[in-house]
């Protein structure tokens, strides 16, 4: 079946460092999102990428989606305490979303 | 708009013990969800709906049932409890691609 496979599935980092996680998928997506989820919270939607080599910013988040759509990462500049969480990734399909294993970041101040 | 909501927030359970974990939304969507995560794990599909009136299977519904007799409305059905359902369970809604995620029910099978 569809596998959405996500690296690495941990990171520590010094604040101020940079982030990135991967997200890498056999056959061709159709789309991605990212989700991020707070230590003992819930999901929360980030970002939809629907186009080859799609690039979109928000702020310190910078969002890739490969040119074969086969791939998509997301990168943190500079990260701050406030980036803690697990991200994730997911593609949608027919109104399902199939997630990676997710990423969980941790921030030293 | 209140969002998604889900009842209870904490639960224990006694194996072969049964419960419905609710979960509402006020923004008419027609999409709705039931994912579990295990601890340092993603989220699976157990089932989703489509409209009112209409279920199907996710990728792990063994143990669980649900129904959608109104657009709003979303319980799943854990008829015996076992300890492998030991999880954290989150009901979603989407009208198109974005879901958004209900706050969670923690759930302890013992």
């Amino acid at each position: 079946g569809q596998q959405v496979m996500q690296i690495p599935q941990y990171q520590h980092v010094q604040e101020g460092e940079d982030f990135t996680t991967y997200c890498n998928s056999s056959t061709t997506l159709s789309n991605i999102q990212w989700y991020k989820q707070r230590p003992g919270g819930h999901p929360v939607f980030l970002i939809q990428l629907v186009k080859s080599g799609e690039v979109k910013k928000q702020k310190r988040l910078t969002f890739q989606f490969g040119e074969a759509k086969k791939n998509s990462s997301l990168h943190i500049t500079a990260t701050q305490t406030t980036d803690v969480g697990t991200y994730f990734c997911a593609e949608s399909n027919t109104g399902k979303l199939i997630f990676g294993q997710g990423t969980t970041l941790q921030v030293k101040p | 708009n209140a969002g998604v909501t889900q009842t209870p927030k904490f639960r224990i359970l006694k194996i072969g013990q049964s419960m419905t974990l609710q979960c509402t939304q006020d923004m008419n969507h027609n999409y709705m969800y039931w994912y579990r995560q295990d601890p340092g794990m993603g989220l699976k599909l157990i089932y989703y709906s489509v409209g009112a009136g209409i279920t199907d299977k996710g990728e792990v519904p063994n143990g669980y049932n649900v129904s959608r007799s109104t657009t709003e409305d979303f319980p799943l059905r854990l008829e015996l409890a076992a300890p492998s359902q030991t999880s954290v369970y989150f009901c979603a809604s989407s009208a198109q691609e974005t879901q958004y995620f209900g706050p969670g029910t923690r759930l302890l099978v013992l």
